[in-house]
């Protein structure tokens, strides 16, 4: 158990619909990522909270958003559903340690888009 | 711009059997770690070893083992004496001083034969 916790797990709804997935990260660390694992796509950074900032982000479609919140748990949104948003997607965090420390993934949340 | 690269896409051992899985990586950063995962069927992304750039010594975990060649942009782990609950797909992945965000490999899928 990574103490990373995400859910729904699984999640299944239409094209066009709206999805929240939720993240709430280890005790005591401030840093939260989202990642999306698709079959074609490997996994792709999303974006990155630090402290209810945001404080990178990657290939994240302007379709998606996310945020933190000040108890530290983290939202990611997804509108619009298309087809090819079916993926896994993960929720990481981490102390903040730079580049040394590992990220400490949640058990994901299947996202399958009909 | 940083990237990891892992040429295996698939690896057949046999029980018992020593092996290596391949990753190089690239970046320009004297600052960096370099982290595998191990992610099973289930789905879940397990840490297994970090290495960092200014470590002299090749990181060692029980059965894993980081062969660690920075010369050539190396980090290549070594699984001994496998067993079957190996098989899974494993990546490699880097953080670097420019960023706290995990940078993966595409992967690579192991498959331990009894």
């Amino acid at each position: 158990d990574s103490g990373v916790t995400q859910t729904p797990k699984h999640l299944i709804t239409a094209t066009g619909q709206r999805v929240t997935l939720r993240c709430s990260p280890r005790s005591g660390d401030l840093s939260v990522y989202w990642y999306q694992q698709s079959l074609d796509q490997g996994l792709q950074f999303l974006i990155q909270y630090y402290n209810g900032e945001e404080r990178a982000k990657g290939n994240i479609l302007e379709r998606f958003s996310a945020q933190q919140f000040p108890d530290l748990h983290s939202e990611l949104n997804l509108s619009s559903l298309e087809l090819g948003d079916s993926a896994l997607y993960f929720c990481a965090s981490s102390v903040e340690t730079g580049w040394t420390g590992e990220l400490f993934f949640g058990e994901g949340s299947r996202l399958t888009v009909l | 711009a940083q990237k990891i690269t892992q040429t295996q896409p698939g690896m057949f051992v046999q029980e018992k059997e020593a092996v290596t899985l391949d990753c190089t990586y690239d970046t320009s950063d004297p600052s960096y770690g370099l982290f595998w995962y191990k992610q099973p069927s289930s789905g879940e992304m397990i840490f297994l070893i970090y290495q960092g750039s200014y470590d002299q010594q090749n990181a060692t975990e029980g059965r894993y083992s980081l062969n660690f060649q920075k010369a050539r942009k190396s980090a290549n782990l070594v699984i001994s004496a496998s067993q079957l609950g190996d098989s899974a797909m494993y990546f490699c992945a880097m953080r670097y001083q420019g960023a706290q965000k995990l940078v993966f490999g595409q992967g690579t899928r192991l498959t331990i034969n009894p």
